[in-house]
């Protein structure tokens, strides 16, 4: 069973359109993550949630939303998409206190064109 | 905040002993994390220190001083699968958000 899955793997779109990810994880975590990873491979938090509460918005352009209609589910919305979106997206789960470690999702590799 | 250090690039033979360094200046420390990861793949969890010593993995161990702000992975009797990422990453205080370094890449050769 797979334990943190993401839809879709691979995404390619033009400049402007909207797009959704989807994430959803199997471990019974409280906390849910996106992270996204750049040209250079440089992993960086980007939402976190908690029990379906957002937790964690860093400094992300508010084209991007976050949903979590429960606390197996979080998904991300982009609006508006840009060249710079292009990236890998990961979607992680864990313990808020701590614990155990993060699982990743296999990620989402977002093409702009 | 958080501010991680680590090399780019490190090569190494296979069978070798490769020791990956990083260093870290943190606003609250609740743990710090080594990540494998290999090309168009997901990090993959190798190893968990929040105290103070080595803690031992099979091939794999990790190092931490808290004091110094340092850890170190040590990967012995390399393996050619062994060629990836490696990621060190810094759990902070509060909501267990993980704060990555820039990772480094590790070519085994033969």
């Amino acid at each position: 069973d797979t334990a943190v899955s993401q839809t879709p793997k691979y995404l390619v779109t033009q400049m402007g359109n909207d797009k959704s990810i989807k994430c959803e994880q199997n471990l019974g975590h409280d906390t849910m993550y996106w992270y996204k990873q750049d040209s250079k491979k440089f992993l960086k938090i980007m939402f976190s949630y908690n029990n379906k509460e957002l937790i964690i918005n860093e400094t992300v352009p508010n084209r991007f939303s976050p949903k979590s209609p429960d606390k197996a589910h979080l998904n991300l919305h982009i609006n508006s998409l840009e060249l710079g979106d292009s990236a890998v997206y990961f979607c992680a789960s864990g313990w808020r206190g701590g614990g155990e470690t993060q699982y990743f999702g296999p990620g989402t590799r977002l093409l702009v064109l | 905040g958080q501010n991680i250090d680590q090399p780019t690039e490190m090569t190494a033979t296979e069978g070798a002993i490769v020791q990956i360094n990083c260093t870290y200046q943190t606003s609250g420390f609740n743990g710090l994390f080594w990540y494998q990861q290999h090309a168009g793949e997901a990090p993959t969890f190798l190893s968990y220190n929040v105290l103070d010593g080595l803690e031992e993995k099979g091939r794999f161990s990790s190092f931490l001083s808290r004091s110094k702000g340092y850890s170190y992975l040590l990967l012995k009797e390399l393996q050619m699968k062994d060629s990836a990422s490696y990621l060190c990453a810094v759990r902070d205080r509060g909501y267990s958000t993980l704060t990555f370094g820039k990772g480094t890449m590790l070519l085994v050769s033969p």
